[in-house]
């Protein structure tokens, strides 16, 4: 199974775009990328996935790298119930299965 | 999407007992799974539900220790056995509809945070 790497932690200002990276350099063709994120005691909760293309929603952005090794999480306006821990999973369609890593977490500064 | 509900939400349990929880979804979905996420941790996956047969255990996971049933599309237990300390974890039931050849989103509940002492 593909592998994720990104940052253990990252700090914004309220207001302010904040970019989470994730590397994946082992990512094949088929394997979509998908960002959750887990808010305190709470379960893991969807945010966006992409496959090649940019994608946009109301939550957030998703740009994929063009050799797709790398993507990046954007939040437009950080609030403070963005703080989160920010997970990268990559998935093949048709086996199911998540590899959670360490994922990012968020902390949000007022 | 889903909505997933798990009982109970949590539960302090002594050791050498077992607890059952379990996971009801709004809607049929092709798979269910269940995840551990120790303190301070993330998530691990215990196994996949299958219904009507036996559920798919990751490597570390055994049905001994962790019976699962599905007996239909929506609804899901996953029983810890023989609990120790070692097993305080939060408990996580996800789902997803599986598209053919689409992304496997999947949906996560809300979780039951099991202390055992």
């Amino acid at each position: 199974d593909a592998k994720t790497t990104q940052p253990n932690s990252m700090e914004s200002n309220e207001e302010e775009p904040v970019h989470l990276p994730c590397n994946h350099s082992t990512i094949s063709g088929t394997d979509y990328i998908h960002w959750y994120r887990q808010l305190p005691s709470q379960g893991p909760e969807y945010v966006i996935h992409g496959l090649t293309s940019n994608v946009n929603n109301r939550m957030a952005s998703l740009a994929i790298a063009e050799d797709r090794k790398s993507s990046t999480l954007i939040l437009h306006r950080a609030t403070l119930r963005d703080a989160a821990v920010y997970y990268c999973i990559l998935t093949t369609s048709g086996t199911y299965k998540y590899i959670f890593g360490t994922g990012t977490r968020l902390k949000v500064l007022a | 999407s889903a909505v997933i509900s798990q009982k109970p939400s949590r539960d302090i349990c002594q050791r050498g007992t077992s607890l059952t929880i379990q996971c009801q979804v709004d809607s049929q979905v092709t798979m269910m799974f269940w995840y551990r996420q120790q303190p301070g941790q993330s998530l691990t996956l215990i196994a996949t539900a299958n219904q009507g047969s036996e559920a798919t255990y990751e490597s570390g996971f055994v049905i001994d220790k962790f019976p699962i049933s599905r007996p239909n599309l929506t609804f899901s237990t996953l029983t810890v056995s023989n609990m120790s300390p070692e097993d305080s974890s939060i408990y996580l039931c996800s789902v997803t509809k599986g598209l053919a050849g689409g992304p496997d989103t999947q949906y996560f509940g809300p979780g039951t945070r099991l202390t055992v002492l």
